[in-house]
């Protein structure tokens, strides 16, 4: 199975300010048809996850710009460009380039 | 809109059985993917097992549940179903259906498995 590792585990950021978080592979995620299948998701507490990213770089419908993503092989980063309130929460890598589909630990976000 | 409503939660008694239902609307259900994850009570997501459309069939399980667990969809009724056998304690958890590459949720259905 491939093994995710999301880092920091927790992060306390500054409303306004940029945020960054890596997500690491234990194999490298592209795929034999040419994708990289590496997929954040955000959740708030008590409510599902909502999906911000897909194949490293591409915003589902919806997702602030302020969301980007980049990466390629093992190492992947989701960036804030301007942290909100509402940003707040927890935040899953997880690879679909092979099944078993598997998730990172989550990156738990507050605010300073 | 695009959603996907389950039902079917609940409370069971260890070896008990429970089957979810996850019915999709807004979008053409039967050329996606379905998958089924959980997240047991403070803790992270999991994948549980997958079913591809008619187009790519495929079904995939986590090595952990497979044999008590097993995924169905009916697309006539727009609908996906987990059925889940020998319930055990460390299965509580909030069920999640999701479609596709996981781009459509639903919004969680509990699963207490409590004597």
């Amino acid at each position: 199975d491939i093994v995710m590792t999301q880092t920091p585990h927790s992060s306390r950021v500054t409303l306004g300010q940029p945020a960054s978080f890596s997500c690491r592979s234990s194999q490298d995620l592209l795929h034999s048809g040419g994708d990289t299948h590496l997929t954040w998701l955000h959740q708030r507490p008590g409510q599902p996850p909502r999906p911000l990213i897909y194949k490293v770089s591409r915003r589902f419908p919806g997702v602030p710009d302020r969301f980007s993503g980049s990466g390629a092989g093992t190492d992947f980063t989701l960036k804030i460009s301007r942290v909100e309130a509402e940003d707040v929460g927890v935040y899953y890598c997880m690879q679909s380039t092979e099944f078993p589909r598997t998730f990172g630990q989550g990156t738990k976000v507050e605010i300073k | 809109e695009v959603q996907m409503v389950e039902s079917g939660g609940g409370l069971v008694k260890p070896g008990g059985s429970l089957r979810l239902s996850c019915t999709g609307s807004g979008f053409t259900f039967n050329t996606f993917a379905m998958n089924w994850l959980r997240q047991a009570p403070g803790k992270g997501l999991e994948w549980i097992s997958s079913i591809g459309p008619t187009s790519d069939f495929y079904i995939h399980y986590a090595d952990s549940l497979r044999g008590r667990f097993t995924i169905s969809r009916d697309d006539a009724q727009n609908s996906l179903y987990l059925q889940m056998n020998s319930l055990r304690v460390e299965d509580t958890a909030v069920y999640y259906c999701a479609a596709g590459g996981v781009e459509i949720w639903g919004q969680g259905a509990l699963v207490t498995v409590s004597s």
